[in-house]
């Protein structure tokens, strides 16, 4: 199993420009997650999603889309990057399930892209 | 909403010796789950160690280990024979236990940095 990957590890933008950070996980999780860090800021969540077609907001999602047409993929979109946006950004995914009876939750975070916008 | 604080920017320890990293959460919630993320500079998000609420017994993983008060609503992180490789930044998390989907959101701390001293 890869996990979780991501795509790219580094990106330069100019304010304006539009991209999309690709997010795949291989390991059949219903749940996947974007994240933003920022310094001294720990992890907030941007977005989320609980299942194919189904997507919502987390803490910061002002400027960042999602969609998630398959189980395996989650990518995040800025449309009109700012400044602002400079971050670290960490895909996840995660399931909640029952072990023996009892509820059990995974998470698995990907390596994280380093996005600088000028 | 859920917060998790932890009061502790930056701690350091000998080599061999044990540390204790504090971390308090708020909640109205009786079911969730708490986590202990280890951050080393390459920034992957590794997860140390994880406790159900239902769960009175103190979770455990070598030389990890946490006290869990779930009335002090306090979740401190114990790392014994303190070891160069645990320099990091070590994240605390809450997730609530969600049943049957619906939602999924971690709420993270700020984060502690851990200097190990040789």
């Amino acid at each position: 199993n890869a996990g979780v990957t991501q795509t790219p590890k580094f990106q330069v933008l100019k304010t304006g420009q539009s991209m999309t950070l690709q997010c795949a996980q291989d390991m059949n999780h219903e749940y996947m997650s974007w994240y933003r860090q920022d310094p001294g800021m720990g992890l907030r969540l941007i977005h989320y999603s609980v299942g194919a077609g189904i997507t919502d907001q987390g803490e910061v999602p002002n400027g960042y889309n999602v969609s998630r047409s398959t189980t395996e993929d989650f990518p995040l979109r800025l449309l009109s990057a700012a400044p602002s946006q400079t971050s670290v950004y960490f895909c996840a995914s995660s399931y909640e399930g029952l072990a023996g009876g009892l509820a059990s939750y995974e998470q698995y975070f990907g390596p994280g892209t380093r996005l600088t916008v000028t | 909403a859920q917060t998790v604080t932890q009061s502790q920017p930056e701690m350091s320890v000998q080599e061999a010796e044990t540390v204790t990293l504090s971390c308090t959460y708020d909640t109205s919630e009786s079911d969730y789950y708490l986590f202990w993320y280890k951050q080393p500079p390459s920034r992957q998000m590794i997860l140390v160690i994880r406790q159900e609420a239902y769960k009175q017994q103190n979770a455990t993983e070598n030389r990890f280990s946490v006290n869990f008060q779930k009335a002090a609503k306090s979740f401190s992180l114990k790392i014994s024979d303190s070891q160069l490789g645990d320099a990091a930044m070590y994240f605390c998390a809450y997730r609530s236990y969600i049943p049957q989907g619906g939602s999924e959101k971690l709420v993270f701390g700020k984060g502690t940095k851990l200097t190990v001293n040789p």
